[in-house]
């Protein structure tokens, strides 16, 4: 079993539309978690920390449930630059070190 | 946050070379890594360079095919040495300062290995 699973996509969707990405990860005693985006041909770039108590940030929300080791991003009214690869990571020591990034959730929204 | 310079690239090689990639931060960071992003997978670390000493490599990974120079706190060189076509993959640099948990990466550096 992978560290970290995602669904690889692509997830195609229409500007507006509500979509949703999920992760889950293996190891019980991982203490950080991450969704990270990166475009195509670029690098990675930190969109948000996901804490237990769930977190917002504008349009992106990002929640984590421990006891089924799941993690979640809903990105809400989609624009054309919300396309990209997710990358849901994962860290057991609470820092950088040691990331395990997952294969990427890769998004397209149309027009 | 960092500019962090890769260089190079990108570049194509021939099998049995050895290729240095070298990675320079505009300012101290405490911690520097290098990662592989082979063709449609994700991240995979290989080792975190460690400054004024050697550098601790994952499990898959060994001094030998990928040495790892950190001579200060802003640069790093990673070596793939005696290259084969499995080692055609995008190297990313990424820097962390002591208790973030962010990474920041280089624009990464593209190898083809013919």
């Amino acid at each position: 079993r992978k560290e970290v699973e995602q669904d690889p996509g692509p997830f195609n969707v229409p500007e507006g539309a509500t979509v949703a990405f999920n992760c889950t990860y293996s190891n019980s005693a991982s203490q950080s978690f991450f969704w990270y985006r990166q475009d195509c041909r670029k690098e990675p770039k930190l969109l948000m920390s996901v804490y237990s108590s769930g977190n917002e940030d504008g349009r992106f929300t990002a929640q984590l449930n421990r006891a089924s080791q799941y993690i979640s991003l809903l990105i809400r009214d989609s624009k054309l630059s919300d396309s990209a690869t997710y990358l849901c990571v994962v860290s057991n020591t609470g820092t950088a070190s040691k990331l395990t990034f997952g294969t990427g959730t890769r998004l397209q929204v149309t027009l | 946050s960092a500019v962090i310079s890769q260089k190079p690239s990108r570049d194509i090689c021939q099998r049995g070379t050895s290729l240095t990639i070298q990675c320079q931060v505009d300012s101290q960071v405490t911690m520097m890594f290098w990662y592989r992003q082979q063709p449609g997978q994700s991240l995979t670390l290989i080792a975190t360079a460690n400054q004024g000493s050697e550098a601790t490599y994952e499990s898959g990974f060994v001094i030998d095919k990928f040495p790892i120079s950190r001579p200060n706190l802003t640069f790093s060189t990673l070596t793939v040495s005696n290259m084969s076509p499995e080692d055609s993959s995008i190297y990313l640099c990424s820097v962390s300062w002591a208790g973030g948990g962010e990474l920041f990466f280089g624009e990464g550096s593209r190898l083809t290995v013919l």
